[in-house]
């Protein structure tokens, strides 16, 4: 049971590029979502998935993209990315009331 | 809609002393409320969860917090603090029911410092 994973673990863009950031679990979990975290602001909901084929915006969705093809994958893409962009991304799984992150995504855009 | 608020951002403690971590939440239902703790480069872990059952909650590594509706605070405590426990902790909140499991509301966050 790999839990939640995430692709790649590091990654640096240059503005304007588009990138897709990879999140697999294989717990059969329905609700997925995807944070940022950034230095004094905790971390903020980007998008979330509450099964296949269903997906909405969170906090902070602008500059993002996601889709929910099977239960096992919700990736996430940067259309553009921008240097606000910059931050660590998790994803989670959720099953009941509890949330299982993945080890995340350091992303630089320079 | 929910909140959190962590109250201070750094906290320094000594190796043995008592560790209190402040969080106030707010939250027009009945919360479902978290602490994780995050170890530098690594990902979330679960300390504990209050989830109405009791309002005492004790987690791993000797940490207990105390829910208290009155005061809409979850705040964490160690009685003695240990170096490894030099981390980042995070306060969540989620709201009971719906599609709402998916979703947590962090606070910002608060850096433990444990000196020898």
């Amino acid at each position: 049971n790999a839990g939640v994973t995430q692709t790649p673990k590091f990654q640096v863009l240059k503005t304007g590029q588009s990138m897709t950031l990879q999140c697999a679990q294989d717990m059969n979990h329905e609700y997925m979502s995807w944070y940022r975290q950034d230095p004094g602001m905790g971390l903020r909901l980007i998008h979330y998935s509450v099964g296949a084929g269903i997906t909405d915006q969170g906090e902070v969705p602008n500059g993002y993209n996601v889709s929910r093809s099977t239960t096992e994958d919700f990736p996430l893409r940067l259309l553009s990315a921008a240097p606000s962009q910059t931050s660590v991304y998790f994803c989670a799984s959720t099953f009941g009331i509890e949330q299982y992150f993945g080890p995340g995504t350091r992303l630089t855009v320079t | 809609a929910q909140s959190v608020t962590q109250l201070g951002s750094h906290v320094s403690v000594s190796e043995g002393a008592l560790v209190l971590l402040r969080c106030n939440y707010s939250s027009s239902v009945p919360p479902y409320l978290f602490w994780y703790v995050q170890y530098p480069n690594q990902g979330l872990q679960l300390l504990l969860k209050y989830t109405s059952a009791a309002t005492l909650v004790k987690g791993i590594n000797g940490f207990e917090a105390e829910f208290k509706k009155s005061e809409t605070s979850f705040h964490l405590t160690k009685p003695s603090a240990h170096m490894s426990d030099a981390a980042e902790y995070f306060c969540a909140v989620s709201n009971a029911g719906g599609t709402s499991y998916g979703k947590l509301t962090f606070g910002q966050g608060t850096i433990l410092t444990v000196h020898p």
